[in-house]
């Protein structure tokens, strides 16, 4: 099985600051990485897919890179609604597995 | 717009059994995989199972292979999760998710339906 690891595991923030979290998998995805937002009581959405595509109604603030092994998902602005959780998934093969999840919480 | 709806979810005692129903609507159901994936209380997400356009193809995660079966009616736009043996660690919430456009991310999820192992 790909293991996913995520860091930092949680962050703290100021709005209108640049974020980066990182994701790194135990073994070559090409560019199979995918990247959801989940806040609490609801479920994730899609952020970012296939490693830099925005998925359709996200802001532009949010993008994606990397390749291989290593990923990382950038917020250059953070806003106040962006405060959640962020977590990678590999789609290169099953199990289809998750990084671990990054918190990011106000400053 | 495309919506998933999960039900069947409970309080179920170890080893029990339960049936989670995925009603999907608004999208090209028949041409779609559908996963199951799960979240403990207060942890991460964990990929439990998928099933391709007819059925003829299903993975799960080790944890629940042999005790989970997974299946679809393409005519009721519905896939099911069939949880037996449950045991304390099965407690969740139970999503179902698909990818509706081809892009291998999960665009659409369910609101997720809450399964508690616990006698």
């Amino acid at each position: 099985d790909i293991q996913m690891t995520q860091s930092p595991s949680s962050l703290s923030a100021s709005v209108g600051d640049r974020v980066t979290i990182t994701c790194r998998a135990s073994q070559s995805i090409s560019r199979y990485l995918n990247w959801y937002q989940q806040k609490p009581g609801k479920a994730p959405n899609l952020l970012i897919y296939g490693t830099s595509s925005l998925q359709s109604g996200v802001p532009s603030r949010f993008s994606g890179s990397g390749s291989g092994t290593d990923f990382t998902l950038t917020i250059s602005s953070l806003q106040p609604e962006d405060f959640a959780t962020y977590y990678c998934q590999q789609s290169d093969s099953v199990p289809r597995t998750f990084g671990q999840g990054t918190k990011v919480e106000i400053k | 717009e495309v919506q998933l709806a999960e039900s069947g979810g409970g309080l179920v005692q170890p080893g029990g059994s339960r049936r989670l129903s995925c009603a999907a609507s608004g999208f090209a159901f028949y041409s779609s995989w559908v996963s199951w994936v799960r979240q403990t209380p207060g942890k991460g997400l964990e990929w439990v199972a998928n099933i391709n356009q007819d059925g003829s193809e299903k993975h799960f995660v080790d944890s629940v292979r042999g005790r989970f079966t997974i299946s679809r009616d393409n005519a009721k736009n519905s896939v099911y999760l069939q949880i037996n043996s449950l045991r304390d660690e099965d407690t969740a919430v139970y999503y179902c998710a698909v990818d509706s456009s081809g892009s291998y991310g999960w665009d659409s999820w369910g609101q997720g339906t809450l399964v508690t192992v616990s006698s």
